[in-house]
């Protein structure tokens, strides 16, 4: 079964540092994601991307955050200088594209734990 | 965007039946509704979903009524590793595209 396949699947990082989480989508998906769930709370939408551009993006994802998908495979979350509080499990999803009459299925990666310090 | 509420938590014993329903109440037309499971450090993973009456999979059955204000998550004969999180999201990825999870449901099976 096609997956969503994460690297690294743990980063440690000192704080103010730059980051860069990656992630391989499923192939014939368009729609990409990334969320991010911190210890023990819920998973919370950052983002989404569509046709090279960000379609939706929550108040978390503010300008410390960026995605890029540079080639035809990879999707990537960049967070810049990083904080304390962006200690947490990022996941990046991905969707087929849109199909009349029907609803489309998420499906996530396994995660990339990242730990500031 | 649809608010979805569901217990906090649920507790079973293995082989019985969970039933987990989520309320909807604006949900809207083109909306659908998907459960997911998510085991501790791993990702989301997609159970079932559905739009309307009953739809039933190898691993569950979700059951919609007609109003489509709410939606029951049913797993036969559970066992110890459905013990987890279960989500329930309302939207469209394509349609609306900020699909976002509620606390769900943590739902532990007995021995």
């Amino acid at each position: 079964e096609p997956e969503v396949t994460q690297t690294p699947s743990h980063q440690v990082t000192q704080m103010g540092q730059e980051v860069i989480l990656r992630c391989v989508p499923i192939s014939n998906h368009l729609y990409f994601y990334w969320y991010r769930q911190i210890l023990g709370q819920k998973v919370e939408f950052l983002v989404s991307f569509y046709n090279n551009e960000i379609s939706e993006k929550s108040e978390i994802f503010d300008d410390q955050f960026s995605v890029e998908r540079p080639d035809g495979s990879n999707f990537t979350l960049k967070i810049r200088s990083t904080k304390l509080e962006d200690s947490a499990m990022y996941f990046c999803a991905s969707s087929e594209p849109r199909v009349a009459r029907s609803g489309n299925t998420i499906y996530f990666g396994e995660g990339s734990w990242l730990t500031v310090v | 965007l649809a608010k979805t509420t569901q217990p906090i938590s649920m507790d079973s014993y293995e082989g019985q039946e969970v039933n987990i329903t989520c309320s909807h109440n604006n949900i809207a037309t083109n909306d659908y509704i998907t459960w997911y499971q998510q085991f501790p450090s791993q990702g989301p993973r997609f159970i079932i979903q559905g739009y309307k009456t009953k739809v039933t999979n190898e691993v569950a059955s979700l059951f919609i009524p007609a109003d489509r204000k709410s939606s029951t998550l049913s797993l036969p004969r559970v066992s110890l590793s459905d013990t987890a999180v279960y989500y329930c999201l309302v939207g469209v990825p394509y349609n609306n595209n900020d699909m976002r999870f509620g606390a769900g449901t943590r739902l532990t099976v007995k021995p």
